[in-house]
């Protein structure tokens, strides 16, 4: 199977920009999550959906949003970018138990967007 | 915000020596994973251990959890220099079935000297 696939990798924007990234899921995983990554906060966490839901959201503005389609790729998009947006963006996927009480979903990540902010 | 530390922030050892980090952890937790990360890479998944289990081994790794003092640690037997990396716990605090959300901890920074 393959990975987790992000796109693109490598990318440098202007502030007041906008920058859509990409996510293409494991095969059969319906749950993708984003997280940012930079050397002062780590790695936080953005959102997460299923199903074309957003389920979780986490400590960020409105100008970062995203979305998941039927096939459970997925984007987001980060509007009015700031110097503070340059980061590593991981995004992650993981196979949903059916169980209701299943608590062992291992996460998979992509290799990651690199945003540069100028 | 992150949810814990990991002890140490960084680490040097000899090659063929055994590497242990620790994580700690601030609430109740489903369960604790455990990641490696290569300068500039993404997020490799090394190992998965439940809350209600308290050992896991997987091939040189080992990890225990103690969830009386929400800690973890990861041993890494016989290092080698491939295993020069950043090592992150994440733990799955959401107890309600399918929410996936990771809360990382500051991550050890391995360096394994040939």
């Amino acid at each position: 199977k393959a990975g987790v696939t992000q796109t693109p990798r490598y990318l440098i924007k202007t502030r007041g920009q906008q920058v859509t990234l990409s996510c293409s899921p494991i095969s059969g995983h319906r749950s993708v999550s984003w997280y940012q990554q930079t050397p002062g906060q780590g790695l936080q966490f953005l959102f997460e959906y299923f199903s074309e839901t957003q389920r979780n959201k986490g400590n960020f503005p409105g100008r970062f949003s995203g979305r998941q389609f039927s096939n459970s790729r997925s984007e987001m998009n980060v509007s009015t970018l700031e110097l503070g947006d340059s980061a590593l963006y991981l995004c992650a996927s993981s196979p949903q138990g059916v169980e209701a009480n299943d608590s062992g979903n291992t996460i998979y990540f992509g290799e990651g967007s690199w945003l540069t902010v100028v | 915000s992150q949810q814990g530390e990991e002890d140490p922030q960084a680490l040097s050892i000899q090659e063929g020596e055994n590497a242990t980090m620790n994580c700690s952890y601030k609430t109740s937790i489903n369960n604790l994973q455990w990641y490696r990360q290569n300068s500039g890479r993404g997020l490799v998944h090394l190992i998965l251990i439940r809350s209600n289990e308290r050992e896991k081994h997987s091939g040189r790794l080992r990890v225990t959890l103690d969830t009386s003092k929400k800690s973890s640690s990861l041993l890494i037997t016989a290092s080698r220099a491939a295993d020069t990396a950043s090592y992150f716990c994440a733990t799955d605090e959401d107890r309600n079935f399918g929410n996936e959300k990771l809360t990382f901890g500051t991550g050890t920074r391995l360096t394994i000297i040939p």
